[in-house]
């Protein structure tokens, strides 16, 4: 059974960069029917999809957050990472990282989210 | 790129629930719907428009046409209680997530 699981800080302070990881478990993340993507929900509101990316290491993103965020891949660690600079209050969220057919575009498996606080 | 969805829909037990999604030419997209429930991740109802993931109950049925998606239930329970989100996808769009939309049962 394919399992994600985000890591990294729960806190952030404003302005800094916002660092996550999310590893690939029961499955291999190189193949080419899948990207990896990440989505957040700020609290009580809606899904915001953020970015996603190929094992090969082609990247898609939200045009909205696109000036602010990296998206990669670590094929040899079944990792992939998201990095979010100049952080502000408003991107406190859920952040949930994501398995995502890359034919029909729909998110299949998910990682059970975390939370990251903006706030000094 | 945007996805309108109706931010609340309330259906009684047994009765058929519909939840619409609009945007432009979604039909030439490829939709999917989530069932997302208090402190849970999503789970994928509907993908590819219509196709049922394995262990989703033949209940949940979708379409998509023209400007608009519509994810069914037919026989509504208590369980299905939840919010639902609509996401489109193409090599253009990329990906897009509607506003969500609150289902209640009562």
């Amino acid at each position: 059974q394919l399992q994600l699981q985000e890591s990294g800080p729960g806190l952030v302070k404003p302005s800094e960069t916002l660092s996550l990881t999310c590893t690939v478990s029961g499955g291999s993340i190189s193949s080419t029917s899948y990207y990896w993507g990440w989505i957040r929900q700020p609290p009580g509101k809606g899904l915001e999809w953020i970015a996603s990316i190929s094992y090969g290491g082609s990247t898609y993103y939200n045009s909205s957050l696109r000036s602010r965020v990296t998206i990669s891949v670590d094929t040899s660690k079944n990792q992939f990472s998201l990095k979010l600079r100049s952080v502000t209050a408003a991107d406190t969220a859920v952040y949930f990282c994501a398995r995502q057919s890359s034919s029909y575009g729909f998110f299949d498996y998910w990682g059970q989210g975390t939370l990251v606080t903006v706030s000094s | 790129y945007e996805l309108t969805q109706t931010p609340s829909v309330s259906v009684s037990p047994g009765q058929t629930a519909s939840i619409t999604c609009s945007g432009d030419k979604l039909g030439n997209k490829y939709a999917s719907w989530y069932q997302q429930k208090p402190g849970q991740s999503p789970v994928v109802v509907i993908y590819q428009d219509t196709k049922r993931p394995s262990g989703i109950p033949e209940r949940f049925s979708g379409t998509n046409s023209g400007n608009t998606a519509t994810l069914t239930i037919s026989g509504t329970q208590a369980m299905d209680e939840a919010d639902y989100y609509c996401q489109a996808w193409d090599s253009s769009t990329l990906v897009v997530f509607g506003g969500g939309t609150k289902l209640t049962v009562l």
